[in-house]
C-alpha cells in the first residue's frame, strides 16, 4: 500500500525554539492532514491542507502543501511545553475514506 | 462536542481468550476505523467500515475480526489473544469524503496486554 515517509523520529529541543517536520511519500495526496496526539489521548486534527502549493497557519503552527502533492511540512514557531505528544502526518484522497499515516515524530520540550 | 468513545482504557488478557474492544461515535458518521499504535511503527489500520455491515481489510487484518451491526458502534475481536497482540488500540470516525477532507475523530485509545 501507499507509504509515508516522516521526519524526523524524535525531537528534543529547548522551550522557545522553533521546529520543523516533514513528510514525504511515493504516490499523490489530494489532501494533507497533521495531527497531534497528547500524552495518553488520541490523535487530533491540527490542520488540514487540500490544495496543492497551500500555506496555512493556525496560531504558531504552520503547514504547506507541497507543489509535487508528494510531501507537507509542519512548523512550530516558540515552542512551549504544551507542544509535546506526538504528531502524525495523513495524506489521503477525496474518493476513499480512507487516510495514510507517518509512523510520526515526538517531540519532546525542555523547559 | 463530537465524541468517540471506547469502551475500555485499559484491558489485561490472557492468551487465547476472546476479546472485544467496543467504539460508540455519537457524530453520526459513516465511516469508522480500528488502527493499532506500536512504538515506532506509527498508526497501521487494522479494519475499515463505510457503512453498517460493510467492511474493509486494512493493512493489519490478520488476527482480528470486525463487526458493525449499528451505525454508531464498531466492534474489533480477536478471537484468540495472542501476546504480539499486546498495543494501543485507537477507534476513529469520520464523515464521507465529499462532505470532509477526511478528518477522522479519534477515541483516547485502549491500552490491550495479553499475558
Amino acid at each position: 500500500g501507499q507509504q509515508l515517509n516522516q521526519s524526523p523520529q524524535s525531537m528534543f529541543i529547548q522551550e522557545g525554539e522553533d521546529v520543523s517536520m516533514n513528510c514525504t511519500s511515493s504516490s499523490i495526496f489530494n489532501t494533507w492532514l497533521w495531527y497531534k496526539q497528547d500524552p495518553g489521548e488520541g490523535p487530533v486534527l491540527l490542520i488540514a491542507l487540500y490544495k496543492a502549493g497551500e500555506l496555512t497557519s493556525n496560531g504558531r503552527l504552520t503547514a504547506q502543501f507541497g507543489i509535487t502533492r508528494k510531501d507537507s511540512f509542519l512548523n512550530i514557531s516558540a515552542s512551549i511545553p504544551s507542544d509535546v505528544g506526538i504528531y502524525f502526518c495523513a495524506g489521503s484522497n477525496t474518493n476513499a475514506g480512507k487516510s495514510t499515516f507517518g509512523d510520526g515524530t515526538t517531540l519532546t520540550v525542555k523547559p | 462536542d463530537v465524541k468517540v468513545t471506547q469502551s475500555s482504557r485499559y484491558l489485561v488478557k490472557r492468551t487465547g481468550e476472546k476479546v472485544f474492544l467496543e467504539c460508540v461515535q455519537d457524530m453520526d458518521h459513516e465511516n469508522m476505523f480500528w488502527y493499532r499504535q506500536d512504538p515506532g511503527l506509527g498508526l497501521r489500520l487494522i479494519y475499515f467500515s463505510y457503512d453498517v455491515k460493510m467492511k474493509e481489510k486494512g493493512d493489519i487484518p490478520e488476527g482480528y475480526s470486525v463487526s458493525r451491526e449499528k451505525k454508531e458502534r464498531f466492534s474489533l475481536i480477536l478471537e484468540s489473544a495472542s501476546t504480539n497482540q499486546t498495543s494501543m488500540y485507537l477507534c476513529a470516525s469520520s464523515s464521507p469524503p465529499d462532505v470532509t477532507y477526511n478528518e477522522q475523530f479519534f477515541g483516547p485509545g485502549t491500552r490491550l496486554t495479553v499475558l
